[in-house]
């Protein structure tokens, strides 16, 4: 089946721009996350969306970001005034909590360049 | 959430067993250890998952001591194509209210060599 689509695969923007990234989580899944990922390091958590809960946000750096996920599936992350710090790869996953097993399965990721 | 260490980076050889070992001390009781692998462009990819004891599937093996304090990550026969960035993750996923939150280091990038 489908995977996880995430849209634009690139995007260039100038700075204080804002931007939008699009993220298509696997069909039923429940929860979604979104990451960033700086070149050369890890993974920083930046939202999650489970179900009809509020979403947690506590991973976001500033209020330029914002997310919001329509209907429980389509998830949009908002940069607003875009700054060259948030140049990144922003990566989306989606997971169907079952019992012990959390497997995400992640999407190939937007690349942001703030010029 | 249990904090995780594991080496920055190691080196091997195409036909080598690798094995990456990631130190977890303040494990929880519920806790799980997770793996991920991530390839250059690509976003992480679900390894391999366990608790306690010995776990293995079609790519890897979980070796999970009883104390639970560290866990290793066992690649049989690596070849180039294993050459990646390895995560190791430490919570509860059937924490209440799926408030699980899967948190990444900066794992430990494995190169392969001819």
């Amino acid at each position: 089946g489908a995977g996880v689509s995430q849209s634009p695969s690139n995007k260039v923007t100038e700075k204080g721009k804002d931007v939008e990234l699009r993220c298509d989580p696997i069909s039923g899944h429940t929860a979604l996350y979104w990451y960033r990922q700086s070149l050369g390091q890890g993974l920083e958590f930046l939202i999650y969306f489970q179900g009809n809960s509020a979403p947690d946000k506590s991973g976001l750096p500033s209020d330029r970001f914002s997310a919001e996920r329509t209907g429980g599936s389509v998830s949009t992350l908002t940069i607003q005034r875009t700054q060259q710090e948030d140049s990144a790869v922003y990566l989306c996953a989606s997971s169907s909590h079952s019992g012990s097993l959390i497997e995400q399965y992640f999407g190939p990721g937007t690349r942001l360049t703030v010029t | 959430l249990a904090k995780t260490t594991q080496p920055i980076s190691m080196d091997s050889y195409e036909g080598q067993e690798v094995n990456i070992t990631c130190s977890h001390n303040n494990i929880a009781t519920n806790d799980y250890i997770t793996w991920y692998q991530q390839f250059p462009s690509q976003g992480p990819r679900f390894i391999i998952q366990g608790y306690k004891t010995k776990v293995t599937n079609e790519v890897a093996s979980l070796f999970i001591p009883a104390d639970r304090k560290s866990s290793t990550l066992s690649l049989p026969r690596v070849s180039l194509s294993d050459t990646a960035v390895y995560y190791c993750l430490v919570g509860d996923p059937s924490a209440s209210g799926g408030s699980y939150i899967p948190t990444f280091g900066r794992g430990t990038s494995l190169i392969v060599h001819p």
